[in-house]
């Protein structure tokens, strides 16, 4: 099946630095990608979802200068995490919708594990 | 809004022991519902879905039912292996959010030998 890859799949940062993680499709191109947080033990919410070319769109609640989504391609959508803060020490996955498939056809990357000190 | 509860976990078991998640939703108009399964390591997979009430999805030899009537899509499975040791998630699309998911909190099955 299609393969969705995080990188890094872990990082720990220190207390006002930014932190950018990728999102890549490997063997298809994603019109859109979706950025999740997830906490312990609690569902994935939706920050954002973001499409080729244009801004992305933030869920309420969700501040857009502190999380820079870009997706510059069809294959890649990058969320940077600026003036990181222990509180947003979280799993962040992303998911790729196939552009080829239908509004189901959405595959989930492995996620990134972020602990801010 | 719309929200998806499903049980705690662990959900602890045997193998060949039968296996269900219960998971009722919420949701204005009529969305699609979702089965996806973590592995350890791994990212989320769908496992099945169903579009409408009363579809039945299936795979792997799991199975749930859209019901609407009691606005639940509980899943099911007669006989668990080592294997399905995962982090199962409930999931719905509203009708017309071309793509984007509510997800309930997940269960983490532990299937022992």
């Amino acid at each position: 099946g299609a393969v969705v890859s995080q990188h890094p799949s872990r990082v720990i940062c220190k207390s006002g630095t930014s932190v950018k993680i990728e999102c890549r499709s490997l063997d298809f191109q994603a019109t859109t990608m979706f950025w999740y947080r997830q906490f312990p033990k609690q569902s994935l919410m939706l920050m954002a979802t973001s499409n080729e070319g244009s801004k992305a769109t933030y869920e309420q609640g969700v501040e857009k200068d502190k999380f820079l989504i870009n997706h510059a391609s069809l294959t890649l959508s990058t969320l940077t995490v600026t003036s990181a803060h222990p509180e947003d020490s979280s799993f962040y996955i992303c998911s790729a919708r196939d552009r080829l498939g239908s509004t189901d056809t959405q595959y989930f990357g492995p996620g990134t594990r972020l602990t801010v000190l | 809004g719309n929200s998806v509860t499903q049980m705690e976990g662990p959900v602890t078991l045997s193998e060949e022991a039968f296996l269900t998640i219960n998971c009722t939703y919420t949701a204005t108009g009529y969305p699609s519902l979702f089965w996806y399964v973590q592995y350890p390591g791994e990212g989320l997979q769908l496992l099945l879905k169903a579009t409408k009430a009363d579809d039945k999805g299936s795979n792997k030899g799991f199975e749930a039912t859209y019901r609407k009537e009691t606005t639940s899509f509980h899943l099911e499975k007669g006989s668990v292996q080592v294997s399905d040791s995962a982090v199962y998630f409930c999931a719905l699309r509203e009708e017309d959010s071309w793509g984007k998911f509510q997800f309930g909190a997940g269960t983490q099955v532990v299937v022992t030998p």
